[in-house]
């Protein structure tokens, strides 16, 4: 199967700081990246999709200037919590779609945020 | 607006029990459904993908099946096993977009 990387795996941070979330696909160009989050005990709910190149799409009751998505290859794209607060504390998955392809989604391994 | 909802929440069996777990979504109009373990603290693993115009699927001991037009799914574990133990859910795609509407998920406890 496809390889998708975050990183960091988990970050535990200050109030007011922002957070940098890194994904790759490192065998395949992702042309759409979906970003979701897990609220303790809750299911995945899509934060956004972006596609290469352009701006993300943000779904409703996402604020896309708390949370800044860039998609600047078909390798890698980035989501920062900008002034994290202690109720962004989730955890964040991304997922890249293969290109072309419709098949399986492939999940990155997830990035556990806490803000204190 | 879609909603999908898994039942039951939770569930604790002994090893070996044959097991059911279910997925009802509110609008039949979907793309195709999928069926994912989550393991605690970790991402998601695929387990099977079903087409919207697909009945079931099977892979070893799990097998899923799609009733679209009742709005329902079930995922059925065969022979379970301890490492069996995670929180199953489930997912609808609308469209080609591929975004997925989740489920709460199903979490499941097999005993030794």
């Amino acid at each position: 199967g496809a390889v998708v990387s975050q990183h960091p795996s988990r970050v535990i941070c200050k109030s007011g700081t922002s957070v940098k979330i890194e994904c790759r696909s490192l065998d395949f160009q992702a042309t759409t990246m979906f970003w979701y989050r897990q609220f303790p005990k809750q299911s995945l709910m899509l934060m956004a999709t972006s596609n290469e190149g352009s701006k993300a799409t943000y779904e409703q009751g996402v604020e896309k200037d708390k949370f800044l998505i860039n998609h600047a290859s078909l390798t890698l794209s980035t989501l920062t919590v900008t002034s994290a607060h202690p109720e962004d504390s989730s955890f964040y998955i991304c997922t890249p779609r293969k290109q072309g392809v419709r098949e399986t989604q492939y999940f990155g391994p997830g990035t556990r945020l806490l803000v204190l | 607006k879609q909603e999908v909802t898994q039942i039951p929440a939770a569930l604790s069996v002994p090893e070996g029990e044959n097991l059911v777990l279910n997925c009802s979504f509110t609008d039949s109009a979907i793309y195709n459904l999928q069926w994912f373990r989550q393991d605690p603290g970790k991402g998601l693993t695929s387990l099977l993908l079903i087409q919207s115009s697909q009945r079931e699927q099977t892979s070893g001991r799990l097998n899923a099946s799609l009733d679209k037009s009742s709005g329902r799914s079930t995922l059925y574990i065969a022979a379970s096993q301890p490492g069996d133990s995670a929180t199953y859910l489930c997912a609808v795609i609308m469209d080609s977009s591929y975004k997925l509407i989740f489920g709460s998920g199903t979490r499941l406890l097999v005993r030794p």
